[in-house]
C-alpha cells in the first residue's frame, strides 16, 4: 500500500524559503503514470491546490502563487519537493502532499500523506 | 479560475438521516468532480470520482451525482463516524479548485 510522508521545518521566518519533502513508500514515484500534487490548508480554511509533478518533470503550479513556487521529484530517494520563496504569515497552513490517480487524465487525488504545518513567524 | 461553491456550509442532522450537499461550478466541469471527507486533525479521504465513482473501500451509503456544473453527495443513513467536513473538488481545468467544505454536525 503506497503511503505519503510530508518532512520539513515546522517554523520558517518571514522573506525565507519554505523547503518540504514528501516521500512515498511502498511503491515507486515512477511508476503508474501518477502525478503527485502539494496541496495545503489554511488554518480553519478550506484546501488550496499548489501544483503538480510528474516524475519525469513535468510541472504545473497554481498561478496564485506568483511564480513563488517550485517543485522538484527525486527518483533515486522516492521523494518529491517543494520550495516557496519569499514567504509570509499568509502561507501559515497545514500542507499535504497527495497522489493523483490514473483512472482518468486528470484524476483525484486517491491517497494523501497526514500533513505537516508550517507557520511563518519572525 | 473555476469557482466551487458548497451549500449549506453547516448542516445539522441525526443518525440515520438522509443527507445531501450540493456543489456547484462557476463553468462547466463535465464529470471531472471529486468529492472528500475530512475529519479534525486528519487528511482528506477520497469518497467519490468522476462525480458518481465510488471509491475502493467507501462504504455504499455514499453516492454522487450531477455533471456540468451542478453535483451532489447524498448520505443515504448517516452514522456516527459521517460527521465531518466533506470538500467538492473540480480537476477539469487547471488550477484544481476545491469548494470551501461543508461541516457535517451531530443535531
Amino acid at each position: 500500500q503506497v503511503q505519503l510522508q510530508e518532512s520539513g521545518p515546522g517554523l520558517v521566518k518571514p522573506s525565507q524559503t519554505l523547503s518540504l519533502t514528501c516521500t512515498v513508500s511502498g511503491g515507486s514515484i515512477s511508476s503508474g503514470g501518477h502525478y503527485w500534487s502539494w496541496i495545503r490548508q489554511h488554518p480553519g480554511k478550506g484546501l488550496e491546490w499548489i501544483g503538480y509533478i510528474h516524475y519525469s518533470g513535468t510541472s504545473k503550479y497554481n498561478p496564485s502563487l506568483k511564480g513563488r513556487v517550485s517543485i522538484s521529484v527525486d527518483t533515486s530517494k522516492n521523494q518529491l519537493s517543494l520550495k516557496l520563496t519569499s514567504v509570509t504569515a499568509a502561507d501559515t497552513a497545514v500542507y499535504y502532499c497527495a497522489r493523483e490517480g490514473v483512472r482518468s487524465f486528470p484524476d483525484a487525488f486517491d491517497i494523501w500523506g497526514q500533513g505537516t504545518m508550517v507557520t511563518v513567524s519572525s | 479560475d473555476i469557482q466551487m461553491t458548497q451549500s449549506p456550509s453547516t448542516l445539522s442532522a441525526s443518525v440515520g438521516d438522509r443527507v445531501t450537499i450540493t456543489c456547484r461550478a462557476s463553468q462547466s466541469i463535465s464529470s471531472f468532480l471529486a468529492w472528500y471527507q475530512q475529519k479534525a486533525g486528519k487528511a482528506p479521504k477520497l469518497l467519490i470520482y468522476l462525480a458518481s465513482s465510488l471509491e475502493d473501500g467507501v462504504p455504499s451509503r455514499f453516492s454522487g451525482s450531477g455533471s456540468g456544473t451542478q453535483f451532489t453527495l447524498t448520505i443515504s443513513s448517516l452514522q456516527p463516524d459521517d460527521f465531518a467536513t466533506y470538500y467538492c473538488q473540480q480537476y477539469n481545468s487547471f488550477p484544481f479548485t476545491f469548494g470551501q467544505g461543508t461541516k457535517l454536525e451531530i443535531k
